[in-house]
């Protein structure tokens, strides 16, 4: 059975830094990519990064050069390092799997874990 | 970056109604779109990719349909368990959600 487990969030100030983890099972990390989606209080999804099978990553213009997503496959766990963290950064972050196979543009976001919580505030 | 509008922004329709939204891109994004079903306080779940396939499991009262630029989504007789809001996704150029659409029973 596929599933995300993601911990790691919490209150953090302004500024400050946040790694949040996305523990997986039933299926291997690296062989998907793999995208971080996030959903501020009471707003739409916003997409932030992503990490191919290949390793590339691409990030939304809103945390470029801030966020780093990363992975680590012994521990079969996608990663994503939050930086000069800001109030707007606030939301529920969620993981998510793309079910398309390698070298398609994607599949769709088939399998998400249940979020975490991230509080950016003084 | 590949804009996402979605229409319209909520929606109060009848159990047994047909229910449609639209979502238009900025550019010609092909048939790269998925629709995502989001109930309160839980994550998103896939309904149809590539703009009209069903995902496995997905009653077959949801339909998407579309290319290019102009995409519509629907559900052919609402259901109370459909309350829920949608969003569309492009993925012709990493990743944009639409606004969202919230459904609720009138």
């Amino acid at each position: 059975e596929v599933q995300l487990v993601e911990s790691g969030g919490g209150l953090v100030q302004p500024g400050g830094s946040l790694r949040l983890s996305c523990a997986a099972s039933g299926f291997t990390v690296s062989s998907n990519y793999m995208s971080w989606v996030r959903q501020a209080p009471g707003k739409g999804l916003e997409w932030v990064s992503v990490i191919y099978s290949g390793g590339s990553t691409y990030y939304a213009d809103s945390v470029k050069g801030r966020f780093t997503i990363s992975r680590d496959n012994s521990k079969n766990t996608l990663y994503l390092q939050m930086n000069s963290l800001r109030a707007e950064d606030t939301a529920v972050y969620y993981c998510a799997r793309d079910s398309g196979p390698v070298g398609a543009r994607s599949g769709g976001f088939d399998y998400w874990g249940q979020g975490t919580l991230v509080t950016v505030s003084s | 970056d590949i804009q996402m509008t979605q229409s319209p922004s909520s929606l109060s329709a009848s159990v047994g109604d047909r229910v449609t939204i639209t979502c238009q891109a900025s550019q010609d994004i092909s048939n790269y779109l998925n629709w995502y079903q989001q109930k309160p306080g839980k994550a998103p779940k896939l309904l149809i990719y590539d703009a009209s396939n069903l995902e496995t499991g997905v009653p077959s009262r949801f339909s998407g349909s579309g290319s290019g630029t102009d995409f519509t989504f629907t559900i052919s007789s609402l259901q109370p368990e459909d309350i829920a809001t949608y969003y569309c996704q492009q993925y012709d150029n990493l990743f944009t959600f639409g606004g969202g659409t919230k459904v609720e029973i009138k």
